[in-house]
């Protein structure tokens, strides 16, 4: 099973609102990546957070980790319609390899 | 820079017949990784490499998947005797040495769309 879970599967929202998603996990981390997904520009890195931080931002996005309940969230605040995506996050094993394991994703689409 | 290129970015191809989809990373990086994925769902961990380290095959389906990474840069993935179920777009991604956090970011690219009929 894959190691990260995204919820909610689908989100629509209105343009101006903010958009939150959720990724659970399973193992010990060292980090945990988000990435987004459009038909555009394929798959993009947005920002990884280290096992070490607790928040994190760029931008309008803000990303907040805990490595006690192994979630995490994305928030996207004042969203646009340039948001609609696909939006994952990816986690590596915790022992030190680069081999990442992505969730499936949270399909989000902003309302114009 | 250049970034990721995989060809073909399309491949139909009968059940049965073997393929080969080649990626080219980003010059310099040191990890590849080769991920499959089906109409709207996530992506599915292949394979992979890490410089001159035996590369990671614990997501690879069936012994009818390879790859190789030649030179430690271009990489090829094989699969013998295409099935229906192989049908996907399979990503190739590559990602610089550890120790910054930007060098763990996944590079990608656009992707190979594979049928099988």
């Amino acid at each position: 099973s894959q190691q990260g879970e995204e919820d909610p599967q689908a989100l629509s929202i209105q343009e101006g609102e903010n958009a939150t998603m959720n990724c659970s996990y399973k193992t010990s981390i060292n980090n945990l990546q988000w990435y987004r997904q459009n038909s555009g520009r394929g798959l993009v890195h947005l920002i990884l957070i280290r096992s070490n931080e607790r928040e994190k931002h760029s931008g309008r996005l803000r990303v907040t980790l805990d490595t006690s309940k192994k979630s995490s969230s994305l928030l996207i605040t004042a969203s646009r319609a340039a948001d609609t995506a696909s939006y994952f996050c990816a986690t590596d094993g915790g022992s030190g390899t680069y081999k990442y394991i992505f969730g499936t994703g949270t399909r989000l689409k902003v309302l114009a | 820079g250049a970034g990721v290129s995989q060809s073909p970015s399309n491949k139909v191809t009968e059940k049965g017949k073997d393929v080969e989809l080649r990626c080219d990373p980003i010059s310099g990086h040191t990890a590849l990784y080769w991920y499959r994925q089906s109409l709207g769902q996530g992506l599915e961990f292949l394979i992979y490499f890490q410089g001159n380290s035996a590369p990671d095959k614990s997501g690879l389906p069936s012994d009818r998947f390879s790859a190789e990474r030649t030179g430690g840069s271009v990489s090829t993935l094989t699969i013998q005797r295409t099935q229906q179920e192989d049908s996907a777009v399979y990503l190739c991604a590559s990602s610089g040495t550890g120790g910054l956090a930007t060098s763990y970011e996944q590079y990608f690219g656009p992707g190979t769309r594979l049928t099988v009929t």
